[in-house]
């Protein structure tokens, strides 16, 4: 089944101690991205990867990292988490940045920092 | 800025139709996306536009006007079901995707 795989569905932490979010995709889309959602407000982008070794930030990367290795796996980095970035995380994919298909999302991690 | 103004919340009765709006103004356009949102799921997709007219599915239809920056999610027969979140989104001259807030669709018997 064609599908983005995120992990972990639920997460609460502590402030300051890094976590990372997986995401893995078996479409082979080469774009895929990072939104976190907040009440009220649109989701905004985080990161997002054009293919492999290629990343750039969206409009509110500050406090994370993501990296690219393989065309499957963008993975999420908190460094040093804050109550701030208590939210819900969406993971996205698409075949291209410039294709009509819409983006394909994951279920969703939902991640609580006290 | 990149705007994009949805309705915040619309209520339908079940059989019915209901219509959500959507505007915009980006910098350049390259599609237009309506994704469904049940609560606390992940979005899934609904439309996309790209050329100004009505494009229809099933119970779904979208409209885009470029010119007005406009759109509309025309839903029909409306099910009990269809409570969700409704969101547009349009790509940008970056191919970013710049998203609405949603509107959430109750839906009463």
């Amino acid at each position: 089944e064609a599908q983005v795989t995120q992990n972990p569905r639920y997460l609460i932490t502590v402030t300051g101690k890094k976590l990372t979010v997986t995401c893995s995709q078996n479409m082979n889309h080469e774009y895929m991205s990072w939104y976190r959602q907040d009440p009220g407000l649109g989701l905004r982008q985080i990161y997002y990867s054009m293919n492999v070794e290629v990343t750039d930030k969206g409009d509110v990367p500050e406090g994370y990292k993501v990296s690219r290795k393989e065309k499957r796996n963008f993975p999420l980095i908190l460094e040093s988490p804050s109550p701030n970035q208590t939210s819900l995380y969406f993971c996205a994919s698409s075949l291209s940045e410039t294709g009509t298909g819409g983006y394909t999302f994951g279920s969703g991690t939902r991640l609580t920092v006290v | 800025g990149q705007n994009i103004d949805q309705p915040t919340e619309m209520t339908a009765t079940e059989g019915a139709i209901v219509q959500i709006n959507c505007t915009y103004q980006t910098s350049g356009f390259n599609g237009l996306f309506w994704y469904q949102q049940h609560a606390g799921e992940a979005p899934t997709f609904l439309s996309y536009n790209v050329l100004d007219g009505l494009e229809e599915k099933g119970r779904f239809s979208s409209f885009l006007s470029r010119s007005k920056g406009y759109s509309y999610l025309l839903l029909k027969e409306l099910q009990m079901k269809d409570s969700a979140s409704y969101l547009c989104a349009v790509k940008d001259s970056n191919y970013q995707l710049i998203w609405g807030a949603g509107t959430k669709l109750i839906i009463k018997p």
